[in-house]
């Protein structure tokens, strides 16, 4: 596509649930990044992706977090009993390679309650 | 660890000045470094990327530049407009196939 899709652009849900957000990165963009940014903060980083392997992981705050991608192309982040401090918007990035620069898409706004 | 800083916070200044916004980082081993707009309620926009080779970049009245050695990058607006006013975030590239860091960013009003 001609840009980052992110899909729903918001969503309620209550305490306890399970959601799962979607990203559709730009055609052909190998390298995929989910980011959190929570009221006020900055941009906390969650996994990277290159292809369909996850070779950082190191920012998913909780084993509630679960993030899969599948034929290079669309990636799930899973967020699993939802908490309210999980409230925040979840960023998707894509990118040719690391150092041509990353196109966000507009993120989901997830409103735990 | 990269650490990427953006002081002030927050700027405020009247239409059609000249300004400066400024980021700085800890590694001077920065791969890259990308400067993003936000508006409220927005996803990011990139104005500029500086790829490892490059010093600076422009794109109309934004100019970029990059001093590795001093750990620092600055992102020049000119002749400022209320149009301009939004969130500027400076994130850099440790590698080429590691993340962006970003710094929690600049929000900007320009005043009619």
């Amino acid at each position: 596509g001609a840009g980052v899709s992110q899909s729903p652009s918001n969503k309620v849900t209550e305490k306890g649930k399970d959601v799962e957000l979607r990203c559709d990165p730009i055609s052909g963009h190998t390298a995929l990044y989910w980011y959190r940014q929570s009221l006020g903060q900055g941009l906390e980083f969650l996994i990277y992706f290159q292809g369909n392997s996850a070779p950082d992981k190191s920012g998913l705050p909780s084993d509630r977090f679960s993030a899969e991608r599948t034929g290079g192309s669309v990636s799930t982040l899973t967020i699993q009993r939802t908490q309210q401090e999980d409230s925040a918007v979840y960023l998707c990035a894509s990118s040719l390679a690391g150092d041509r620069g990353y196109t966000f898409g507009s993120g989901t706004r997830l409103t735990v309650v | 660890k990269q650490e990427v800083t953006q002081i002030p916070a927050a700027l405020s200044v009247p239409e059609g000045e000249n300004l400066v916004l400024n980021c700085s980082f800890t590694d001077s081993a920065i791969y890259n470094l990308q400067w993003f707009r936000q508006d409220p309620g927005k996803g990011l926009t990139s104005l500029l990327l500086i790829q490892s080779s490059q010093r600076e970049q422009t794109s109309g009245r934004l100019n970029a530049s990059l001093d590795k050695s001093s750990g620092r990058s600055t992102l020049y607006i000119a002749a400022s407009q209320p149009g301009d006013s939004a969130t500027y975030l400076c994130a850099g590239l440790a590698g080429a196939n590691s993340k962006l860091t970003f710094g929690k960013g600049i929000t900007l009003s320009v005043r009619p």
